[in-house]
C-alpha cells in the first residue's frame, strides 16, 4: 500500500459524459501527479499540481482539466467524455524537497460506453 | 522531450535465472531513474531507483546500473521468482531540489514472466 488513495476504482460511463476522479496523496506529500494509462499510449503525464498550484502540463485534453485543494487532495474532471477515453487514471505523490520518488495510488478505470 | 526506450517488451526466464531489462534515453538533462513494478490490476510500485551520479545500486535480488555516457540503464534481476511476474516499466524524470521531480517519462513495459 503506497499511502495513495483514489476513489473511485471502477467508473463506467456514456459518451458526452463529465467524471471526477479523487485522489488523496500520502501524509506530508505536496506534490500530485496525473497519468493515464491506455494499452496504445502506455502511461503518459498528464498534469502535476504542487500545494495547489499547477505546475507542470503533459498531454492533458482540454476537455480534461485538475485542481488540488487546500487539504492537497487532488480532482481530475474529464467531460466530453468520447471511447477513446477509457483508460486507467493514475495519481501520485512526492514529497517536496530533495526527494523524487513518485508513489502511485491503484487507479481509476474508466469507462466510456 | 524526453523519450525512453525499453526492450525487451516481454521477457521468459525460468525460476532461479537472472532477468535483465534494458532502457535509454534521450534527454541529457535527466538525472532521476526510477523502475517500478505493475502487478495485474495494480498501480504501479516504485522498486528501486537511480540517480545520475551513481553508476550502481543494489537492493537484495534487484540492481540497477547506469551508463550517463551511453544513456542507458538496467533493471537486472537475479534468482527470479515467479512473484516476481509482474509488467516492469522504467522512468526518465529531472529532479529538482525543490519542488519534488518534473514528470516521469515512462517506457512502454516488459512483462516478465517467471515460469516454476
Amino acid at each position: 500500500d503506497s499511502g495513495v488513495t483514489q476513489t473511485p476504482k471502477h467508473l463506467i460511463t456514456a459518451t458526452g459524459q463529465r467524471v471526477t476522479l479523487r485522489c488523496s496523496p500520502r501524509s506530508g506529500d505536496l506534490s500530485v501527479y496525473w497519468y493515464q494509462q491506455s494499452l496504445d499510449q502506455g502511461l503518459q503525464f498528464l498534469i502535476q499540481y504542487y500545494n495547489g498550484e499547477e505546475r507542470a502540463k503533459g498531454n492533458i485534453l482540454e476537455r480534461f482539466s485538475a485542481q488540488q485543494f487546500p487539504d492537497l487532495h487532488s480532482e481530475l474532471n474529464l467531460s466530453s467524455l468520447e471511447l477513446g477515453d477509457s483508460a486507467l487514471y493514475f495519481c501520485a505523490s512526492s514529497v517536496e524537497y530533495r526527494r523524487s520518488e513518485q508513489f502511485f495510488g491503484p487507479g481509476t478505470r474508466l469507462t466510456v460506453l | 522531450g524526453e523519450n525512453v526506450e525499453q526492450h525487451p517488451s516481454t521477457l521468459s526466464v525460468q525460476e532461479g535465472d537472472s532477468a535483465v531489462i534494458k532502457c535509454t534515453y534521450s534527454d541529457s538533462a535527466s538525472n532521476y531513474f526510477p523502475w517500478y513494478k505493475q502487478e495485474l490490476g495494480k498501480g504501479p510500485q516504485l522498486i528501486i531507483d537511480i540517480r545520475s551520479n551513481v553508476g550502481e545500486k543494489k537492493d537484495q535480488r534487484i540492481a540497477v546500473t547506469l551508463n550517463k555516457t551511453a544513456k542507458h540503464f538496467s533493471l537486472h534481476i537475479t534468482e527470479t521468482q515467479p512473484e516476481d511476474s509482474a509488467v516492469y516499466f522504467c522512468a526518465a524524470s529531472h529532479a529538482r531540489t525543490q519542488g519534488g521531480s518534473e514528470k516521469l517519462v515512462f517506457g512502454k513495459g516488459t512483462k516478465l514472466t517467471v515460469n516454476p
